[in-house]
Formats: C-alpha cells, structure tokens, sequence
C-alpha cells in the first residue's frame, strides 16, 4: 500500500539545525510531487511548499524561504525537509503528503527548538 | 494569496444527526483547466490529516457516502448526513487552484 513514514521527534536547541525524512513505499516515487506542511502547536494547518520529485525543484511558500530546504534522495524514494538557525516558533509538527491531492501524509514529525 | 475562511469553526452535533461546514474563498477556485481544486480533510485526535473529498465533490476511495462536497466558485460546503461517533476530529478545507496552497482555519466536530 501507498505509505509515508517519516523520521522521529527531534529535540533541538535554538540556533541548531534538524533534516527531517519522508520514506515513501508502494508507488514511483517520481510520479508525484511531495507536499510539506506545518502544525504549530493546538494550531491548524500551514502549506510550507513542495518539491517536484522528477526534477528536484523546489518551491516555497512565503515564510518559508531561507531557512527552509526541500531535498530529495530519490534512490530511495526519501524527501527532506531541512530546517536551519532553528527559533523556538519553529516548534511544530511536521507533515509531508503526496501530490496535488496531499495523499496520503505521513504520520508527522515532531521538532521541538528549546533551550 | 487566496484566503479560505471556515465557518463555523466548531459545531457539536448529536449522532445520527446532519452537520454542515462551509468554506468560502477570497478568489474564484476555478481553474484555467476547467477544474476546481478545493479539498476536504479530516484530522482525528491524534492523527495526521486523511483526505475526504477532492475536487470539490468526488469523494475519495473508502470514504463513506454520508459525507458528500458541494460548491463552485468561492463558495463550498461539506455535509454529513448523518454524524457517527468516529466522525469526531478537526475538519480543513484547501485550495491548490493557485499557489501558494492555503487551508481554512478548521472545524472542529464533536459528538453530544
């Protein structure tokens, strides 16, 4: 079956950086492009960008330029999402989801910046 | 970039009962294509989001026939016939019409 399955709960200080993977089994995986999206705490859904698994181009949501990158290892159909100078406002879950209808998504990954 | 404003933003609904959610956008949602991507999702407790309805009506595979999406342009809806208790969760609506993609606030169902 079609699966996500992302890393684990990453603990990180403020100014650290964490790359977060996105595992995707029982499909091409460069037949569809890969979502992420962010979940701040008790807060609703927020469209970060996706990447273009055929071609590795990225695209970013405003407020997710700079400090946000899209990275793809398509032999082994993984997606990335690596984050840098880390804030304490970053602290969120992390979802990716797969292609223009966002399915299905991954089970999260949750990123706590605390000092 | 297009705003998609829910309401309401959280209803409580006896079992058995109908529910209906609305999502408005600030721009038209139909495409050059003909198509209009406006999408239904479903968070339960806990979970990540599961997708319910895309392209404004067509329910997606395993989703029960008690929930059904209407609408065009900047105007749609979800319902649900007849709520069960594993209808709870926080329900989003999202267009990727134009980017960037944009969620609604969420709706949050309960069960009395």
């Amino acid at each position: 079956q079609v699966q996500l399955v992302q890393s684990g709960s990453e603990l990180k200080k403020p100014g650290a950086s964490v790359k977060i993977s996105c595992k995707a089994s029982g499909y091409t995986f460069t037949a569809y492009s890969m979502n992420w999206v962010r979940q701040a705490p008790g807060q609703g859904l927020e469209w970060m960008g996706w990447i273009a698994t055929n071609t590795g181009k990225p695209t970013y949501a405003q407020g997710f330029t700079g400090r946000f990158v899209f990275s793809l290892a398509t032999s082994v159909s993984t997606a990335y999402l690596q984050i840098s100078s880390l804030k304490a406002e970053d602290t969120a879950v992390y979802y990716c989801a797969r292609g223009t209808w966002l399915d299905p998504w991954g089970q999260g990954t949750l990123v706590t910046v605390s000092s | 970039e297009i705003v998609m404003t829910q309401t309401p933003l959280s209803l409580s609904v006896t079992p058995g009962q109908p529910a209906s959610i609305s999502c408005k956008s600030s721009q038209s949602l139909l495409h050059r294509d003909g198509k209009t991507f406006l999408f239904w999702y479903l968070q339960k407790p806990g979970q990540p989001p599961q997708l319910l309805i895309y392209e404004v009506s067509n329910r997606f595979s395993g989703v029960p026939d008690r929930f059904s999406g209407s609408g065009s342009g900047t105007d749609f809806t979800l319902k649900i016939s007849r709520v069960e208790a594993e209808d709870v969760g926080v329900y989003y609506c999202m267009q990727s019409t134009q980017l960037p993609h944009t969620f609604g606030q969420g709706t949050r169902l309960e069960i009395k």
